[in-house]
């Protein structure tokens, strides 16, 4: 059972435009997210995270958008580089109890590509 | 300069055989985790330790096994038992489960088998 899907494998975007990753979640328990960027034969690196008592959360080039009745989140990057290419990871946490307490759920990844 | 080390990079395992995967942390992080992530999908969680002396099984537990003798140290032994161990495992640490504090991550070991 998926708890966290990224729908999008990849997403190609041009340099300079908007980059938009979305991710859906089913566990209503999930109160804190947070977007992970990954480059080949690394380790995931955090980028952006944001708690359920807010709906966004910004950090330079980087907005991340909670919509909790729609159960959805996306990370939103502007402008993109090419730097920027690398797969994308968001990350869902129950932290205040239950038996999700503190262990984070990943989704598959999406792979950005941004184009010169 | 603070981090998470994993070593080594890459690994590879003869059939029937155990291996340990080694994680260190210098920053004084109380919470460890390892997961697991296969092409194409996302990181799946194997062991985390909250404390020293104390480790609890993720998701994906069967065939492997941990140990927390140390704060900085939280080694992930893959056994026998594990029938697809060929992956890129890696190992984060936090503050601590309990706060909204993201969790860092090694640069990972890729495990192929021979």
């Amino acid at each position: 059972d998926q708890q966290v899907k990224q729908n999008s494998p990849s997403l190609s975007v041009q340099e300079g435009r908007i980059s938009i990753l979305n991710c859906d979640y089913t566990n209503s328990m999930f109160d804190y997210f947070l977007w992970y960027k990954k480059y080949p034969a690394e380790g995931p690196t955090f980028l952006i995270s944001i708690s359920s008592i807010k709906d966004k959360n910004e950090d330079g080039r980087f907005t991340v958008f909670l919509n909790k009745s729609a159960k959805h989140l996306s990370l939103h990057i502007v402008p993109s580089q090419p730097g920027d290419s690398a797969v994308y990871f968001c990350a869902a946490m129950d932290s205040a109890g239950g038996t999700s307490y503190g262990k984070l759920t990943f989704g598959q990844g999406t792979i950005l590509t941004v184009h010169p | 300069d603070g981090g998470i080390t994993q070593s080594p990079k890459y690994l590879f395992r003869k059939e029937g055989q155990n291996v340990t995967l080694s994680c260190e942390q210098n920053l004084n992080h109380d919470a460890m985790y390892w997961y697991r992530q296969d092409p194409g999908q996302g990181l799946r969680l194997i062991y985390y330790s909250q404390i020293v002396n104390d480790f609890q099984k993720g998701d994906i537990a069967e065939g492997y096994s941990v140990s927390r003798e140390k704060k900085e140290s939280f080694p992930l032994t893959v056994t026998s038992a594990q029938k697809n161990p060929t992956a890129f495992y890696l190992c984060a640490s936090s503050i601590d489960e309990a706060s909204n504090q993201p969790q860092h991550f090694g640069d990972g070991t890729r495990l192929s088998i021979l």
